[in-house]
């Protein structure tokens, strides 16, 4: 099955940039989504089909995908952009279709 | 505003069984296929099972087939999880969200917990 990699933690003080990269094989050729969840709360979507945001969510918040690895950049970050932040992707390449998610990456605002 | 609300959940034998539930409201469920997600303690997200919107197309993650089955019941806007042969490793927050496109998730319910232990 497909397997996508993502950094344990990214560290970013206030104000400043917070890339969350993931990593797949070829990952270019699917579309990635990305997600935050904060403790005790669901999962809410803030990027998806690579570069896309939701309604509601800041522009702060973009995404990128090229060859093996798709980012999702946080600029200007805030306190409150601490989370877990996951990757996921759809994968149909293989016997059977199935929803793929990174292992997560917490960001800490410093 | 969509909503989606799990309940059913609680604590059981290694195992047993339970029967978790996702009632949703606010749009036409039965175009829109559905997934169970869960949380595991100190672990990240894992998709279990998804079911198209007709109920007839379903998918399983490896580490529940053959224990779980995904149903839906349009007629009440209600997405099912039957959960067999229960395991400890199983222990988690269970969370049903709608899928778009057989893509991602755009909506999630608030979760709720599983914990199976003797």
């Amino acid at each position: 099955s497909y397997v996508l990699t993502q950094p344990p933690s990214v560290s970013v003080a206030p104000g400043q940039t917070a890339r969350i990269t993931c990593g797949g094989n070829n990952l270019e050729r699917k579309t990635v989504h990305w997600y935050l969840q904060k403790p005790g709360q669901a999962p809410v979507l803030v990027v998806y089909d690579d570069s896309d945001r939701p309604s509601g969510i800041p522009e702060r918040f973009s995404g990128s995908n090229s060859g093996n690895t798709a980012t999702l950049t946080i600029s200007r970050v805030e306190a409150g952009d601490e989370a877990d932040y996951y990757c996921q992707v759809w994968d149909n390449s293989g016997d059977h279709p199935e929803y793929v998610f990174g292992p997560g990456t917490k960001v800490t605002v410093l | 505003e969509v909503q989606l609300v799990e309940s059913g959940g609680g604590l059981v034998q290694p195992g047993g069984s339970l029967r978790l539930s996702c009632a949703a409201s606010e749009f036409t469920f039965n175009t829109y296929a559905m997934s169970w997600v869960r949380l595991s303690p100190g672990k990240g997200l894992e998709w279990i099972s998804a079911i198209s919107g007709s109920g007839g197309t379903t998918f399983y993650a490896d580490s529940v087939k053959g224990r779980f089955t995904i149903s839906r019941d349009n007629s009440e806007n209600t997405l099912f999880l039957q959960m067999n042969s229960l395991r400890v490793e199983d222990t988690a927050i269970y969370y049903c969200a709608r899928g778009l496109q057989w893509n991602y998730f755009d909506h999630w319910g608030q979760g709720i917990q599983l914990t199976v232990s003797s």
